[in-house]
């Protein structure tokens, strides 16, 4: 199993100021993902962290705004840039240990962003 | 194509009462599935994970949950529900031999516990 720890847990920003929030894993690990859940919602992803290469992007969001680091195999971030009132939500990061698709996911706490 | 319909958005049940929450998935490869549970203002914690294995799955906290290829679904129960249970409950396909590390997350379904 993998323990993940996010930070900041949450935070009040100021519309077009940017935030990064750092995820550490106890343990390398193969995958790692970003999500934002916004409020009453699923998940919805928003990249792989790749480990030492750009991150791979979902469909509607782009490195512009969210990007994202992985120098290594236990350690990520993301920052959202520009920040408006529509970001406010709950970012999760995400971890597989296995190699392949059928591993589970581990995941963080989450940060919950309100952009005022 | 892959995807996961939880077929209820809120479920109500009484403390002691079983519980059904119903998940059906659709994947051109054999499917991994699990089910994760979200308390308020917390991560997702896993509950169980069916890959390949035995069709009935036992999980965390008296879950279980069984893969039935022929009706597509992964329904998730427990015999008698306890307050505690009360969260947001997602159900994840993923979809194994893809070539991609893909999890597909269901719209959830929010469990209500009453006294």
């Amino acid at each position: 199993s993998a323990v993940i720890s996010q930070k900041p847990s949450r935070d009040i920003c100021q519309r077009g100021t940017s935030l990064t929030i750092q995820c550490q894993v106890d343990s390398q690990v193969t995958m790692m993902f970003w999500y934002r859940q916004q409020p009453g919602q699923s998940l919805t992803l928003i990249a792989t962290a790749n480990q030492g290469s750009e991150a791979t992007y979902e469909s509607g969001f782009v490195i512009d705004k969210f990007p994202i680091s992985r120098p290594n195999l236990t350690f990520s971030t993301l920052t959202v840039s520009n920040m408006s009132p529509e970001d406010s939500s709950i970012y999760l990061c995400s971890a597989s240990s296995s190699g392949g698709n059928t591993g589970e996911l581990f995941f963080g706490e989450g940060s919950r962003l309100t952009v005022l | 194509a892959q995807s996961v319909t939880q077929l209820d958005s809120h479920v109500s049940v009484s403390e002691g009462t079983p519980v059904l929450l119903r998940c059906n998935y659709s994947s051109s490869y054999s499917p991994s599935l699990f089910w994760y549970v979200q308390h308020p203002n917390k991560g997702l914690q896993l509950l169980l994970k069916y890959t390949s294995a035995a069709t009935l799955v036992k999980g965390i906290n008296g879950f279980e949950a069984e893969f039935k290829k022929s009706e597509t679904s992964f329904h998730l129960t427990k015999p008698s529900a306890h307050m505690s249970d009360a969260a947001e409950y997602f159900c994840v396909v993923s979809p194994r031999g893809a070539g991609t590390y893909k999890y597909i997350f269901g719209t959830g379904t929010r469990l209500k516990v009453l006294a």
